[in-house]
């Protein structure tokens, strides 16, 4: 099974400043990453598709890259409504797996 | 647009099966989509348990194969989730999510959306 691992697991930035998250592979996925944010109580909700795709009315200040075994999660200027949990999820092979999460948390 | 609502008992014995189903509204099960079933637990976290797609076909967690069963009802547009010989461990909150798929210059992509809102089964006597 491949081990989606996300650094760091817990991130404190300011409103209006930019936050970069990462999510490595222990094997190539290619381009076939996914990234999630969950807020409490709630289902997660997609981000990103085929690692730097944006989901539908999903906002330009998200944005996703890499390829391989190293991806990256980029929101460019934090909300308020952006503070939340993002999980990355590899859809390369079975079972997909997710990293375990990053908490980004207003500084 | 398509809507998933999971439903079924929020509390199962240990050693019971545990029981799910998702309804589909708003769009058509029998779309070129598979359907997913995703838990998630303190320990450990977002977990893939295994799809199903209209035909019956299907794909498990190997970590989960020997209990699972999933199964479609086109008549209701609804998909359902037995998992057997429950423990402490299944406990968790259950999503259903569709699975969608484009393909792009470096190959077929996937990802899940949208999800059910999920719902807490406790595994407990």
């Amino acid at each position: 099974e491949i081990v989606m691992t996300q650094s760091p697991a817990m991130l404190s930035v300011s409103p209006g400043e930019r936050a970069t998250l990462s999510c490595w592979a222990s094997q190539s996925v290619n381009n076939n990453l996914a990234w999630y944010q969950q807020k409490p109580g709630q289902a997660p909700r997609l981000l990103i598709y085929g690692a730097s795709t944006r989901a539908t009315d999903i906002p330009a200040r998200f944005s996703g890259s890499g390829s391989g075994t190293k991806f990256t999660l980029t929101i460019s200027s934090l909300q308020s409504e952006d503070f939340a949990v993002y999980y990355c999820q590899q859809d390369n092979d079975w079972p997909y797996t997710f990293g375990q999460g990053t908490k980004l948390e207003i500084k | 647009q398509v809507q998933l609502q999971e439903s079924g008992p929020g509390l199962v014995k240990p050693s019971g099966t545990l029981s799910l189903t998702c309804a589909v509204s708003g769009g058509s099960i029998t779309s070129t989509n598979w359907w997913s079933w995703v838990r998630q637990s303190p320990g450990e976290g977002l977990k893939w348990i295994g799809e199903i797609y209209h035909s019956g076909s299907t794909n498990y967690n190997p970590s989960l194969k020997s209990r699972l069963s999933m199964s479609i009802d086109k008549s209701k547009n609804q998909f359902s989730l037995k998992l057997t010989s429950v423990t402490a461990a299944d406990t968790a909150v259950y999503y259903c999510a569709r699975k969608n798929y484009q393909m792009q210059y470096l190959g077929g992509v996937h990802w899940f959306d949208p999800w059910g809102q999920g719902t807490l089964v406790t595994v407990s006597s």
